[in-house]
Parts: C-alpha cells; sequence; structure tokens
C-alpha cells in the first residue's frame, strides 16, 4: 500500500518568513495530493490540493508543488502570520477514476510562527 | 462543501463497554469514511462506508471491533466496541466531495478508563 514520509516533524518561523513542508510517496499510481491544517481541538481543512496532472498550483499565500517522477510534493506558505500556526498533514490517493479513493496521511508536521 | 456533524462531541467511558458515534451529512454523498487520530499521531483510516454494502476496512482493523453502518446517502455510525484504554482517541469520519477531496467532521473525542 501507499506510504507517505513528510518532514519536517516540527517547524518555526519569524512572522513574514516562508515556511516549506516536505513529503514523498512510495505509490506511482498515486495521483491526488490534498494538504489538511489541523488547529488544536479542531477538525483537519482542507486548504489546498494537486492533481498529478498538474506540476505547481498556487492559492494565495499558499502553493504547492508536485514532482511526480521524484514522487514528492511540498507545501509552500510565503508571508507566514501566526494564525497559519498549526499541523499540516499531506496525504496521497490513487486514481480518482477507480470508484473511490482513499487517504494515506503523512505523520503531520507543527508549524509555530511566532510575532 | 458538505456540513457533517458528529455525536457526541466527547465521551468517557469504562473498559469493556461499546460507544456508537453517528456521523451526519446535510446532502446525499457516496462514500463516508472513518478515520482514527490517536493523540498527537495522524490520521489513520478505519474503514469506507458505501451505502448498501458492506464497509470495506483497512489493515488492521476489524468489523467485530468495529461494526459500521450506513442506512442511508446522509448517516453513517461507527461502533468501537469491548474498549480498552488503548482505543482512547479521536474519531472522525469524512465524506467525499467532487473530485476526490475528503471533508471532516468535528470528530468525536473518546477516553476510555
Amino acid at each position: 500500500g501507499e506510504n507517505v514520509e513528510q518532514h519536517p516533524s516540527t517547524l518555526s518561523v519569524q512572522e513574514g518568513d516562508s515556511a516549506v513542508i516536505k513529503c514523498t510517496y512510495s505509490d506511482s499510481a498515486s495521483n491526488y495530493f490534498p494538504w489538511y491544517k489541523q488547529e488544536l481541538g479542531k477538525r483537519p481543512q482542507l486548504i489546498i490540493d494537486i492533481r498529478s496532472n498538474v506540476g505547481e498550483k498556487k492559492d494565495q499565500r499558499i502553493a504547492v508543488t508536485l514532482n511526480k517522477t521524484a514522487k514528492h510534493f511540498s507545501l509552500h506558505i510565503t508571508e507566514t502570520q501566526p494564525e497559519d500556526s498549526a499541523v499540516y498533514f499531506c496525504a496521497a490517493s490513487p486514481s480518482p477514476y477507480s470508484g473511490y479513493s482513499t487517504l494515506t496521511f503523512g505523520k503531520g508536521t507543527m508549524l509555530l510562527v511566532s510575532p | 462543501s458538505a456540513v457533517i456533524s458528529q455525536k457526541p462531541s466527547r465521551d468517557i467511558c469504562q473498559r469493556g463497554t461499546s460507544l456508537t458515534i453517528q456521523c451526519q451529512v446535510d446532502s446525499q454523498v457516496t462514500m463516508m469514511f472513518w478515520y482514527r487520530q490517536q493523540p498527537g499521531q495522524s490520521l489513520t483510516l478505519i474503514a469506507t462506508a458505501n451505502q448498501g454494502s458492506e464497509a470495506t476496512y483497512e489493515s488492521g482493523f476489524v468489523i467485530d471491533k468495529f461494526p459500521i453502518s450506513r442506512p442511508n446517502l446522509t448517516f453513517s455510525t461507527l461502533t468501537v466496541s469491548n474498549m480498552s484504554p488503548e482505543d482512547s482517541s479521536i474519531y472522525l469520519c469524512s465524506v467525499e466531495g467532487t473530485g476526490d477531496t475528503q471533508y471532516f467532521g468535528p470528530g468525536t473525542r473518546l477516553t476510555v478508563l
């Protein structure tokens, strides 16, 4: 089955800096890669996703890049703000066109943004 | 995205007992999923629930321990049976949106004494 590795486990940055979280996956059949943000005591919230036919996707201060050859994808947050502090999870999923897909999650990255 | 609710939001149970968690969504969805998130850990898929068929369980999870019902397209239940302290976790349901997206319910925080 799929295995997703996520690094780093914790990341501390100053407000205004950029943050990068990296994930690798093992199953070459995976082609959907979402990122979730989970604040303390709350549900995971989908913040951005990318599919294998796209190399990069951007939404305001958040961007995700995908390298299918190397089987890794990354989350980039620019101009970080204290409210970005949370645990971020990457996930991978096999083909979306085979009925339904299941998500395999990375272990998470705790991002701390200091004012 | 769909509005998803779970009941109860939290519970404290004695070992050996069972707890049934409900997940309700405000629109019809084909697939619903149940996850476990142990304290400070990531999310692990327990099973996938498709209306009208038996749930599909992931490796390490069995129907006798985690029976699931999916009576219609807006509702599902997960039962945690014969509980032990190791079952203390947050249990989350999720629903499939368009294009493989998944949206999570608020979770049920279970403590087993």
